[in-house]
């Protein structure tokens, strides 16, 4: 099973919005509703931030929002602040009943 | 609040074994599924396996499949994982999580060291 596929960094000022990407196959992404992301500050343990595509974990932010169209799905976070900076993964079921999560996205904010 | 706690990281030889554990409290251990996820220094996360409440259903990365054994025991709200036939890039921080429905991991551990080298 092949990793997912995000941008190795993004960046954005404060109050700006960003988009991070993760582009699956049709055996993960573009066939299963299951595709969570998660926030990784460095020394931390990662954070679920969002899962099945679209839904925040109570206590998560509502600038933080998912969507996906085909293989490919998206994380939006608006309203940039300070405490985003961090690096962000995606992860998605697959057919083969495994997860496989993307390369990482380092976000930096300027 | 829901606790995991890793134990068991050690400095091991290549094709050398270990035994990895984790700890729950927090949440009635014996109605979810746990999965292991490994970070290499530097490096992106990697999922290993996944086992479901029962022991019933039993998943593992294509890396680690007949080397790595993952178990639970629902008496002692504990996940395990033996791990066989060591291989220098199985060195990485093994974290274990708690599952939610298809693959949401919805809480970690702090992880363990696993560092294979001669």
């Amino acid at each position: 099973q092949s990793a997912l596929t995000q941008p190795a960094s993004v960046s954005g000022s404060p109050g700006q919005s960003i988009t991070i990407s993760c582009i699956g196959t049709s055996s993960d992404v573009g066939t299963f509703n299951y595709v969570s992301w998660y926030q990784q500050h460095p020394g931390k343990a990662p954070k679920l931030m969002i899962f099945d595509v679209s839904n925040r974990p109570s206590g998560v932010s509502n600038r933080f929002s998912g969507s996906k169209s085909g293989n490919t799905a998206s994380l939006s976070i608006s309203g940039l602040q300070a405490e985003d900076e961090a690096d962000y993964y995606c992860s998605s079921y697959t057919s083969t009943s495994t997860l496989v999560f993307g390369g990482g996205t380092k976000l930096t904010v300027l | 609040e829901v606790q995991l706690v890793e134990s068991g990281g050690d400095l091991v030889q290549p094709g050398g074994s270990l035994r990895l554990s984790c700890a729950a409290s927090g949440f009635t251990f014996d109605e979810y599924a746990m999965h292991w996820v490994r970070q290499a220094p530097g490096k992106g996360l990697d999922w290993v396996s996944e086992i479901n409440w029962n022991s019933g259903r039993i998943n593992y990365a294509d890396s680690v499949k007949g080397r790595f054994t993952i178990s639970r025991d629902n008496a002692k709200n504990s996940l395990y994982l033996v791990m066989n036939s060591l291989r220098a890039d199985d060195t990485a921080l093994y974290y274990c999580a708690k599952g939610g429905s298809a693959g949401i991991l919805d809480y970690w551990g702090q992880g363990t060291l696993v560092t294979v080298s001669s």
